[in-house]
């Protein structure tokens, strides 16, 4: 099956740090989304982005849909210790009802 | 508030067992899903069901059914479990139509079989 390339599969950072990962596909989406998993829970939607070139943000979190429509970057801005968890790309085609996930990109952070 | 009861957080089974995973959703959502999560591997769709007694294979049906009787509950399950089905279970359901924005998760099922 259809998975997206999300990198990098892990970040450690300090507390304060910028940070930034991204995913890519070979096929286009018309929904690019980004979740957060935090340690024993389900993943909550973050942010969705439902157009080439749209630059959203919420709060720290800032994510872009690229312009080919096959890639998407999440940044995370002056980073905290409860960002801790593991991000996740996903992409929506149109019509499915159904979601394809990035492998996840898992965040610590050093207070 | 939307509301994914998956009905075990911790299950521990037997090879060869048949195990059920229930999971719950209290908004009246016409799809369900069933996703499987390991480390380095990501969330993989098992099956999804967008109706009662409809159901569709996702990505890694193999050794999985699952059951939709109710609008309200999806059950997956495994037949004969392995030890490579030791995994996280998550279940997720959805408005149809309105697709990932109406998406909620459950807390998951953490399932290892020895």
């Amino acid at each position: 099956g259809q998975q997206l390339n999300q990198s990098p599969q892990s970040m450690f950072i300090q507390e304060g740090e910028d940070v930034s990962m991204n995913c890519t596909s070979s096929s286009i989406f018309n929904t690019w989304l980004w979740y957060k998993q935090d340690p024993g829970e389900g993943p909550v939607l973050l942010i969705a982005l439902y157009k080439a070139g749209e630059l959203t943000s919420n709060g720290r979190l800032t994510a872009q849909f690229g312009i080919t429509r096959k890639d998407s970057f999440l940044n995370i801005s002056a980073s905290i210790p409860s960002d801790v968890g593991i991000y996740f790309c996903a992409g929506e085609e149109g019509g499915s009802e159904k979601l394809v996930f990035g492998k996840g990109t898992k965040l610590t952070v050093n207070p | 508030d939307v509301k994914v009861t998956q009905s075990s957080r911790y299950l521990v089974k037997r090879t060869g067992e048949k195990v059920f995973l229930e999971c719950v959703q209290d908004m009246d959502h016409e799809n369900m899903f069933w996703y499987r999560q390991d480390p380095g591997l990501g969330l993989r769709l098992i099956y999804f069901s967008y109706d009662v007694k409809m159901k569709e294979k996702g990505d890694i049906p193999e050794g999985y059914s699952v059951s939709r009787e109710k609008k309200e509950r999806f059950s997956l399950i495994l037949e004969s479990a392995s030890t490579n089905q030791t995994s996280m279970y998550l279940c997720a359901s959805s408005l149809l139509g309105q697709g990932a924005l109406s998406l909620h998760f459950g807390n998951g099922t953490r399932l290892t079989v020895t």
